[in-house]
């Protein structure tokens, strides 16, 4: 089955700076990759997400990369502000068979924004 | 749009004591999952349902672990009888998916916390 590695886990940034989070996944075969926030307490809320058929997709400060000849992705976040703190997971899911859609999620990333 | 629902938000339990989840995913999506997020990690999968339908329990504990999605909109997830090793957040999303090799994104709920002591 698939197999998401994430890093860091834990991220500790100045506010305006920016964060990254990489993730590498094993199914050559998985094509959608997503990004979740989680604060304390709360729901998994989807910020970004990429397909195999594009390499990069940018949303105001937020950005993910996929390189799928490595088999990794990352999270790219700009001018961080304290209201980005929370937990970073990333996941990988494929098309196709019994796996269809469910979500391999990688450790997460606990990033810390500093005032 | 309401968001998936559900219910309790936290569950306190004595082990070997059952326990059940309420799900109620966002009108008009027809595949339901039911994750267990472990202190610290991320998300593991239990269960995938489309519609009534469980296409992949191949994760969920069948000897005290049982689910069920009648009619294809709520769901419930059971454990019984419980043990200090589930306590746990149960987490369910929903998502709308037309097949092919499109996936679709999932939306989660706000978990279920259980404490078994």
């Amino acid at each position: 089955g698939e197999n998401v590695e994430q890093h860091p886990s834990t991220l500790s940034v100045q506010e305006g700076d920016s964060a990254v989070i990489k993730c590498t996944y094993s199914d050559s075969a998985s094509n959608y990759f997503p990004w979740y926030k989680q604060e304390l307490g709360k729901r998994p809320q989807l910020i970004i997400d990429i397909r195999s058929n594009v390499g990069e997709k940018k949303d105001q400060r937020i950005a993910v990369t996929l390189n799928k000849t490595a088999k990794h992705f990352s999270l790219h976040i700009t001018e961080t502000q304290p209201e980005d703190s929370a937990v970073y997971f990333c996941a990988a899911s494929r098309a196709g068979g019994t796996s269809y859609g469910k979500l391999t999620f990688g450790q997460g990333t606990i990033l810390t924004v500093h005032p | 749009e309401a968001g998936v629902v559900q219910s309790p938000r936290y569950k306190i339990i004595e082990k070997k004591q059952p326990v059940a989840f309420w799900c109620n995913p966002i009108s008009g999506h027809n595949t339901l999952y039911w994750y267990r997020q472990n202190l610290g990690q991320g998300p593991e999968l239990l269960i995938r349902y489309e519609n009534e339908e469980a296409v992949d329990d191949s994760q969920l504990p069948k000897d005290r672990f049982s689910a069920e999605r009648l009619k294809g909109v709520d769901s419930t997830l059971k454990i019984q009888p419980a043990e200090l090793g589930d306590s746990a957040v149960y987490l369910c999303a929903s998502s709308l998916d037309l097949g092919g090799t499109f996936i679709y994104e999932q939306y989660f709920g706000p978990g279920t916390r259980l404490t078994v002591t």
